[in-house]
């Protein structure tokens, strides 16, 4: 059972590329969640989304994009990579348990550097 | 808002002593409450959750309690093994968004 998978596992970009980090589920999990993880910190929401077709903002949006045309996927794209992007980012996706309530699972995590 | 706080690492304990990370919530519903763990170059993976007050969650000898009055999701063991060295997170989730403690570090020695 693969669960939750991301792509690439490490990257190292130029100032101003941009680069799109591939996540897909095979779970059937409605919810799908981008997090990053600045060294020594907790996650922060990106972006999320409920269902295929529907996306918001999480807390630090600013820089990136999404889409979730299936329910599988939900790329994040960096439209013009900058330093303060390097972090590591988390994919991932939960289902609604109405007798145990929700757990969300994690890919493994995708290390980017802006240089 | 949301919000969880989580004691600041890292923690260093011998083999076989006795674990406390302190957590602490705010939250503008009733959310449920979860335990996640981090190894060295992985995701985060569940450690032990529970979805309403007074329920306690259990997993591997890790216990926590959610404590509706104090707003708090403790994580104890009892006897820690060396095994047991990772980054701790104490999270919340209200209608489907989760939120993360900024995670402590636990160092156990031999």
């Amino acid at each position: 059972n693969a669960g939750v998978t991301q792509t690439p596992k490490f990257r190292i970009l130029k100032i101003g590329q941009s680069m799109t980090l591939q996540c897909t589920q095979d779970m059937n999990h409605n919810y799908m969640y981008w997090y990053r993880q600045d060294p020594g910190m907790g996650l922060k929401l990106i972006y999320y989304s409920v269902g295929a077709g529907i996306t918001d903002k999480g807390e630090v949006p600013n820089g990136y994009n999404v889409s979730r045309s299936t329910t599988e996927d939900f790329p994040l794209r960096l439209e013009l990579a900058a330093p303060s992007q390097t972090s590591v980012y988390f994919c991932a996706s939960t289902h609604r348990d109405t007798n145990s309530g929700n757990t969300i699972y994690f890919g493994e995590g995708s290390w980017l550097t802006v240089v | 808002g949301n919000s969880v706080t989580q004691m600041e690492g890292p923690v260093t304990l011998s083999e076989e002593a006795f674990l406390t990370i302190n957590c602490t919530y705010t939250a503008t519903g009733y959310p449920s409450l979860f335990w996640y763990v981090q190894y060295p170059g992985e995701g985060l993976q569940l450690l032990l959750k529970a979805t309403k007050a007074d329920d306690k969650g259990s997993n591997k000898g890790f216990e926590a309690t959610y404590r509706k009055e104090t707003t708090s999701f403790h994580l104890e063991k009892g006897s820690v093994q060396v095994s047991d060295s990772a980054v701790y997170f104490c999270a919340l989730e209200d209608f489907n968004k989760f939120y993360f403690g900024s995670g402590t570090k636990l160092n156990v020695k031999p």
